[in-house]
């Protein structure tokens, strides 16, 4: 099972909003809405922020959204804020027990 | 309020074993699936399965099968993760992590973390 495709990094300044995506296969994210979200500042463990594509843990800003279309997952955050900046990586139930991840996108807050 | 303690970082020769623990409290144990994942340094995360605590039922993937075995021990809400024929690459650090869907992968708490290090 390969991983899935993130960008290796995006950045974007206070206040505006920025999208990465998570391109997995009709394996993975094309068929199940199993697609999670995580954030990870360094030396801490990942945090969840999107599971099942669109919906947010209690806790979560709202400035943090997910989608899908086709093979291809993807997170926006809206307003973004300096405390945003760390890696972000996406998830996938691939069917048969399964889970693959991606390979983590650095996002830089200007 | 749930947490994931793990055990504290390990330095191993190549060719041994390591067994990692992950201690979780406040909520009901067999309640819940577990993961294991790993992060190489400056890599990304690298899943390696889950056990059901209720029933002892595993998964592993095949690039870990043979050598990661996964346990739970209810009786102290403890999951173990052991690796064995251990290679430099497999230097990295490794998070326990709970599935709140079954296997489905919605990991809501993580523990901190347990660095391996493999050297001679």
């Amino acid at each position: 099972q390969s991983a899935l495709t993130q960008p290796r990094s995006v950045s974007g300044s206070p206040g505006q909003s920025v999208t990465i995506s998570c391109t997995g296969t009709s394996s993975d994210v094309g068929t199940y809405n199993y697609v999670s979200w995580f954030q990870q500042h360094p030396g801490k463990a990942p945090k969840l922020m999107i599971y099942d594509v669109t919906k947010r843990p209690s806790g979560v800003p709202d400035r943090f959204s997910g989608s899908k279309s086709g093979n291809t997952a993807s997170l926006t955050i809206s307003g973004l804020q300096a405390e945003d900046e760390a890696d972000y990586y996406c998830s996938s139930y691939a069917g048969s027990y399964i889970l693959v991840f991606g390979g983590g996108t650095k996002l830089t807050v200007l | 309020q749930v947490q994931l303690v793990q055990s504290g970082a390990e330095v191993k020769k190549p060719g041994a074993s390591v067994k990692v623990s992950c201690k979780a409290s406040g909520y009901t144990f067999t309640g819940y699936y577990f993961h294991w994942m790993r992060q190489a340094p400056g890599q990304g995360l690298e899943w390696m399965g889950w056990i059901n605590p209720n029933s002892g039922g595993t998964y592993y993937p095949q690039q870990f099968q043979g050598r990661v075995t996964l346990t739970t021990d209810t009786s102290i809400g403890t999951a173990y993760m052991e690796l064995s024929r251990l290679t430099y690459d497999d230097t990295a650090v490794y998070f326990c992590a709970r599935d709140v869907s079954l296997w489905f992968g919605e990991l809501d708490y993580w523990g901190p973390g347990t660095l391996v290090t493999v050297s001679s």
